[in-house]
């Protein structure tokens, strides 16, 4: 299986700072990467696809970045309804995975 | 815009079938998707179960209780999972998959928690 460690897995930040979350996989798994946002009780959201792609309706503020190990989430300058957590998947190869999480709280 | 509904008990026995389905609206089963189901334990991270198109793939770790099953009639999808435990308990998620080189998991269900309990 491929693994995603995600880091931080914990971060506390300020409205309007940049924020970057990065995702390393235990193998290449090329672009075949999608970000998601969750909110306490909610489903997860799709923010990001194939590494860098803007999901139809996200801020421009949230960006992707990254192909085969090491990928990179960043939010340009944090507003109060993006406090949730973050998490990475790769759609490479079966089974598919998910990074362990990243929860961005007020500082 | 697709609406996917899950449904099913809230509570399950030990050693039990924990069973789910998934309505799909504003879609057809029928299109070029895969149809996962995703679970989540309290607290915990999220992890991939298996999907369905013309065919089915499940996670190894599951793959000797689970089977997942498409009803074309009814635009439907549905979980079973066999001889559970309390390690089973989770919201269980169900999604649509895009395919090809921009693939990704875009559209979910709001959840169903189920707890396994006796």
């Amino acid at each position: 299986d491929i693994q995603l460690t995600q880091s931080p897995s914990f971060l506390s930040a300020s409205v309007g700072d940049r924020v970057t979350i990065t995702c390393r996989a235990s193998q290449g798994i090329s672009t075949y990467l999608a970000w998601y946002q969750q909110k306490p009780g909610k489903a997860p959201k799709l923010l990001i696809f194939a590494a860098s792609t803007l999901q139809s309706g996200v801020p421009s503020r949230f960006s992707g970045s990254g192909s085969g190990t090491e990928f990179t989430l960043t939010i340009s300058s944090l507003q109060p309804e993006d406090f949730a957590t973050y998490s990475c998947l790769q759609l490479n190869s079966y089974p598919l995975t998910f990074g362990g999480g990243t929860k961005v709280e007020i500082k | 815009q697709v609406q996917l509904q899950e449904s099913g008990p809230g509570l399950v026995k030990p050693s039990g079938t924990l069973s789910l389905t998934c309505v799909v609206s504003g879609d057809s089963v029928n299109n070029n998707y895969w149809w996962n189901w995703i679970r989540q334990p309290p607290g915990q991270g999220l992890e991939w179960i298996g999907e369905i198109s013309q065919t089915t793939v499940y996670t190894p770790s599951l793959n000797s209780r689970v089977a997942i099953s498409l009803d074309k009639s009814k635009n439907q999808f549905s979980l079973n999972l066999t001889s559970v435990t309390a390690a089973d308990t989770a919201i269980y998620y169900c999604a649509r998959k895009t395919k090809g080189d921009s693939r990704s998991v875009d559209s979910w269900g709001q959840g169903a928690l189920v707890t396994v309990s006796s």
